[in-house]
């Protein structure tokens, strides 16, 4: 039974450019959250994908757009990078929301933007 | 607004003590309250989920507690190991809202 899985491990983009970080969710799972993780904070909800649609979203600019496709997968795009965008992008999974549910992290991914 | 604050932001112990970490929270109305464990620069691994009605659940040598009343909840480490040094993030879920409320973390470094 495959955990919740991302990629890529790392990445190294310069300010302006786009990127595009994607995640698989655990087997069985529908629910598919994205988070961002500054160095030494707490990690900060940027939104939540299920049946295919955007159901909530965090304080984060529309430089952050995500998708979610039908086998449940989902990718991450953020646009015109800042140095600021510079954190561990965590993808979390679970079945039917976030709220009454367990929620399964993947490993991550970290951004660095120059 | 939503908040959950962790004390103490971190601590040092040597290995084979206890040490307890707490979570405040102001989140309402209350869903479930949870902690993680991360490992530096990996993804957050769940040690225990509470709802309202429960008061402390154990996982192998963590207990958490829970008061709803005081909006309080602690960690508590026994006997602790080298493999425990990572940052503990508190959780906390409201009713019918889809987002997770996370505190800062508290950083925990134990030294043989």
């Amino acid at each position: 039974d495959a955990g919740v899985t991302q990629s890529p491990t790392h990445l190294i983009k310069t300010r302006g450019q786009q990127v595009t970080l994607r995640c698989s969710p655990k087997s069985g799972h529908d629910t598919v959250s994205w988070y961002q993780q500054a160095l030494g904070q707490g990690p900060q909800f940027i939104f939540q994908y299920y049946e295919e649609e955007e159901r909530q979203r965090g304080n984060f600019p529309d430089r952050f757009s995500g998708h979610q496709f039908p086998n449940y997968s989902s990718e991450l795009n953020v646009n015109a990078l800042l140095l600021g965008d510079s954190a561990l992008y965590l993808c979390a999974s679970s079945l039917g929301g976030a709220g009454g549910y367990e929620q399964y992290f993947g490993p991550g991914t970290r951004l660095t933007v120059t | 607004k939503n908040q959950v604050e962790q004390s103490p932001q971190s601590l040092i112990i040597l290995e084979g003590k206890n040490c307890t970490l707490q979570c405040n929270y102001t989140v309402s109305p209350f869903s479930n309250l949870r902690w993680y464990k991360q490992d530096t620069g990996r993804g957050p691994v769940s040690l225990t989920i509470m709802t309202f009605s429960e008061n402390t659940k154990s996982n192998g040598r963590y207990t958490a507690t829970l008061d709803a009343d005081t909006k309080q909840s602690s960690l508590h480490i026994t006997a602790s190991q080298l493999s425990d040094s990572a940052s503990y993030i508190c959780v906390v879920s409201a009713r019918s809202d889809y987002k997770l409320s996370f505190g800062a973390g508290t950083t925990v470094t134990v030294r043989a």
